[in-house]
This record gives C-alpha cells, sequence and structure tokens, in this order.
C-alpha cells in the first residue's frame, strides 16, 4: 500500500512568514510523529500523535511550532514568523500501535 | 534523557566485504534499538530493528546485535553491494514513540 506522504516536497519562503507542512500517515497507523533533521545529523524529535491528541510536544523548540491532527489521520505541522534557523528537513513518521515508524520523504524548508 | 552516539561517522568497504556500525546509549531504560538507512532525498528507511529480549536478530545481509549490559549495539552487513551505499541512522527509545537517533554513518561501497 502507499507509504506515508508529504506535501510540499519543497517550500522557499521569506523570514516571519507562516507556513503549514502536511503529512498524510499510513492508512491505519494510529501515531503520527514530525520529526526535524537538519543537514549531517539524524532526525529529531518535535512530536508525537496517538489519535487525534498531541501524546509528547516536548521536542517542539518554541511556540512559534504547533501541530495539529484533528480527525486522528492527516496532520499539519505549522510554523510562525519563520526564522532562517527553522530551514531543516521537516519528517514525518507513522507507526502501527508498538510497530516500528515509518518515514516519508520529507519536506525540505528554506527560510531566506 | 537518552544520548545516543554512532561510530564511524563515515566508512568506506569493497564491495563483496562486511561492514559494522557500531553504537552506544546511555538510558538503560531504553529496549528498542532501529536502524534506518537515508538515501539521498529520501526520508529514513527501516531496516531492522531490536528489542532488548533478544540478544541478536538477523535479516538476510543484515543482522543487529545488543549488548545491554555495556548498552553497545551494532549492525552488521555483508557481502556489501553497490546498492549499500547509503547513510545509516542508529536510534534507541524506551517508549516506542520518542526515538533518538545517532548523527549517522555514511557508508561508501567501493567498486
Amino acid at each position: 500500500g502507499a507509504g506515508v506522504s508529504q506535501t510540499p516536497s519543497n517550500k522557499v519562503t521569506e523570514k516571519g512568514k507562516y507556513v503549514e507542512l502536511r503529512c498524510d500517515p499510513i492508512s491505519g497507523h494510529t501515531a503520527l510523529y514530525w520529526y526535524r533533521q537538519s543537514l549531517g545529523q539524524g532526525p529529531e524529535f518535535l512530536i508525537y500523535f496517538q489519535g487525534t491528541g498531541a501524546a509528547d510536544d516536548s521536542g517542539l523548540p518554541n511556540d512559534r511550532f504547533f501541530a495539529v491532527r484533528p480527525e486522528g489521520s492527516v496532520s499539519t505541522l505549522k510554523i510562525q514568523r519563520t526564522e532562517r534557523g527553522d530551514s531543516a528537513v521537516y519528517l514525518c513518521a507513522s507507526s502501527h500501535q508498538q510497530g516500528g515508524q515509518f518515514f516519508g520523504p520529507g519536506t525540505r524548508l528554506t527560510v531566506l | 534523557g537518552e544520548n545516543v552516539e554512532q561510530h564511524p561517522s563515515t566508512l568506506s568497504v569493497q564491495e563483496g566485504d562486511s561492514a559494522v556500525i557500531k553504537c552506544t546509549y546511555s538510558d538503560s531504560a531504553s529496549n528498542y534499538f532501529p536502524w534506518y538507512k537515508q538515501e539521498l532525498g529520501k526520508g529514513p528507511q527501516l531496516i531492522i530493528d531490536i528489542r532488548s529480549n533478544v540478544g541478536e536478530k538477523k535479516d538476510q545481509r543484515i543482522a543487529v546485535t545488543l549488548n545491554k549490559t555495556a548498552k553497545h549495539f551494532s549492525l552488521h552487513i555483508t557481502e556489501t553491494q553497490p546498492e549499500d551505499s547509503a547513510v545509516y541512522f542508529c536510534a534507541a527509545t524506551n517508549r516506542d514513540d520518542k526515538i533518538i537517533f545517532g548523527k549517522g554513518t555514511r557508508l561508501h561501497i567501493l567498486p
């Protein structure tokens, strides 16, 4: 079946703008995760959803970052007042209960 | 919190030889250790994982070993092929959600 999909694949924005990144998890996966990956580094945890609720948002760097998953499937990561330091690849993953996490291709965000 | 160290950062091996990547973790409560392969421009791909109730797991040319006492775990790739060239990440967690990744190993398979 289809894997995790993320849109857009690339996003270029200007400093101070608002962006939304979308994740479509694997059908039936109850858990959804957002990670951020900087060049030459491993993915860094941001937030984890179990169903519609954020079970752990301890990785969000500050209050400019927010994520939702209103119907327990698609999730949107929202970044307000973007800064150049927000530039990275944003990865989404999903899993079924205690199974392994399966990642999407990521959204490359560039803040000019 | 958990901290995962991974070595080496870069590894070059001749095609057909074996490659070994080693990781250590700090949190003795960690009980799930996945390994991911990431190719350029793509997301990480889960290739194998191991839980703390076993010491070794094998899947064709890939094997992982876990030493809970020493808090070490390793990835072994035998009979390497050109398509094995990628960045490999080890990871650890005790909750199946907040996975902590190592910094990655760039594996080059030389012809």
